[in-house]
């Protein structure tokens, strides 16, 4: 079975700062992969999608995450955090033939002034 | 138009009731699911649905039973509630291909005291 590893429960940066938010997979086959952010009592809302395209890809707010098949990884970064990142997220890969997305611990994302 | 709705958005109740938590979406699509979110874990999946039938349990107690009169609509319904129970509920929904997002509901708070 999938799970997915979220390393840091928390992860605090400055604004203007790198976000680099970790997420590994388990799975030898690669996944789908796709990353959520959910804003304070909120739903959650898609950031990103990873579909067997390009390696590379890019999200909303400035997110975009690298696949990466030999690190089973699939982490999330922006180059410059915005107080309006502050927010929890979660990584989320879907098993082919799965109608089921697995979400780890999730990432609490606090950006400094 | 809101895509996936969910009500109540909060729910406050004493141990033993039973309560349900209605889910609908507007956007055709055939796969539907409740997950539980708690402080252990962003998302714990509880049920999968496709085409109103059941196609995933996650060991969920029995007292928990998700109904679907149709596919546009998943319902939770909890027998006996207990304080374990508390905890944010999502219902979501996505399309049957595997290389697409899901879509998630407001959440329901569930409070039982």
């Amino acid at each position: 079975a999938q799970s997915v590893t979220q390393l840091g429960s928390h992860v605090s940066v400055s604004e203007g700062a790198l976000v680099l938010l970790r997420c590994n997979y388990s799975s030898s086959v690669p996944p789908y992969l796709f990353w959520y952010v959910q804003y304070p009592n909120q739903g959650l809302q898609l950031l990103l999608k990873y579909t067997s395209a390009a390696t590379l890809v890019k999200g909303i707010n400035g997110f975009e995450a690298e696949f990466k098949k030999s690190e089973t990884s699939f982490h999330l970064t922006k180059p410059s955090a915005h107080m309006s990142d502050a927010a929890e997220h979660g990584c989320a890969p879907r098993d082919h033939g799965f109608n089921k997305f697995y979400f780890g611990s999730g990432t609490k994302l606090n950006v400094k002034p | 138009d809101t895509a996936v709705s969910q009500t109540p958005k909060y729910l406050v109740t004493q141990m033993g009731n039973d309560k349900s938590i209605k889910c609908e979406q507007n956007l055709g699509h055939d796969t539907m699911y409740w997950y539980k979110q708690d402080s252990k874990k962003f998302l714990k999946i509880m049920f999968s649905y496709n085409n109103k039938e059941l196609i995933i349990n996650e060991t969920v107690p029995n007292r928990f039973s998700p109904k679907s009169p149709d596919k546009a609509h998943l319902n939770l319904h909890i027998n006996s509630l207990e304080l374990g129970d508390s905890a944010v509920y999502f219902c979501a929904s996505s399309r049957a291909g595997e290389n697409t997002e899901a879509f998630f509901g407001q959440g329901t708070r569930l409070t039982v005291v």
